[in-house]
C-alpha cells in the first residue's frame, strides 16, 4: 500500500525557516517524481515544485522560486521542502505527492504550515 | 506560464443530475490533463489522468475528454459521495498549474 507521510509543518513568524518532509513507503520510491502541492485556507490547490526521480532536475512555481529547495534522499525514501523567507501568503496546508506521468496519483495527508507573527 | 480556466466555479445539482465541468488552457497542451477530487478536510484524488483515462477504482460516471486547449470533466449521474470540489491540472509544461475549481453542492 502506497503511503506519503508529511511532517514538519508549524507556526513560524515572517522571514522564518521550516523544512518540511514526506516519507514514502509501498512503492519504489527512486522510480518516481514527487510533488509538493499546497492550498491556502479556503482556497484552491497551487502547485509548488517538483523533483525528478533521481534528484537532478528540479522545478518550481513563480512564487516560491529562490525561496523555496526542493530535495530527496533516495536512501530514506524521503522528499524535503526547505522553506526560507516565508510569507503570510505561504500559509496553508503542503502536500506531497508521487508523480506519474499524466498527473499525481498518491497524496499524504497533509502539513499546515502558519506564517504569522 | 500556462493559466487554466475552470468553469463554473459553483455547481448546484441534484442526485441524479448530469454534470459537466469545463477546463480551458490558455495553450495547448495536447491531452496532458488531470482532474482531481477533494472533499472537505482531505487529500486531493486523482479521477483521470491525460485527459480521458479513467484512474483504477473509479467509477465508470466520471469521464473526461479534451484535448489542445478544451477539456470536459463529466459525471453522467451525479451520486451522494459527488459533492465536493473538482480540479484540473495541466503536466505539459512548467511551471505546472491547476484550474481554480468548481465546488458542486447539493440543489
Amino acid at each position: 500500500e502506497v503511503q506519503l507521510l508529511e511532517s514538519g509543518g508549524g507556526l513560524v513568524q515572517p522571514g522564518g525557516s521550516l523544512r518540511l518532509s514526506c516519507a514514502a513507503s509501498g512503492f519504489t520510491f527512486s522510480g518516481y517524481s514527487m510533488s509538493w502541492v499546497r492550498q491556502a485556507p479556503g482556497k484552491g490547490l497551487e502547485w509548488v515544485s517538483d523533483i525528478t526521480n533521481g534528484g537532478g532536475v528540479t522545478y518550481y512555481g513563480d512564487s516560491v522560486k529562490g525561496r523555496f529547495t526542493i530535495s530527496r534522499d533516495n536512501s530514506k525514501n524521503t522528499v524535503y521542502l526547505q522553506m526560507n523567507s516565508l510569507r503570510a501568503e505561504d500559509t496553508g496546508i503542503y502536500y506531497c505527492a508521487k508523480r506519474i506521468r499524466n498527473g499525481a496519483d498518491y497524496w499524504g495527508q497533509g502539513t499546515l504550515v502558519t506564517v504569522s507573527s | 506560464d500556462i493559466q487554466l480556466t475552470q468553469s463554473p466555479s459553483f455547481l448546484s445539482a441534484s442526485v441524479g443530475d448530469r454534470v459537466t465541468i469545463t477546463c480551458r488552457a490558455s495553450q495547448g497542451i495536447n491531452t496532458y490533463l488531470a482532474w482531481y477530487q477533494q472533499t472537505p478536510g482531505k487529500a486531493p484524488k486523482l479521477l483521470i489522468s491525460a485527459a480521458s483515462s479513467l484512474q483504477s477504482g473509479v467509477p465508470s460516471r466520471f469521464s473526461g475528454s479534451g484535448s489542445g486547449t478544451e477539456f470536459t470533466l463529466t459525471i453522467s449521474s451525479l451520486q451522494p459521495e459527488d459533492f465536493a470540489s473538482y480540479y484540473c491540472q495541466q503536466l505539459n509544461t512548467y511551471p505546472l498549474s491547476f484550474g481554480g475549481g468548481t465546488k458542486v453542492e447539493i440543489k
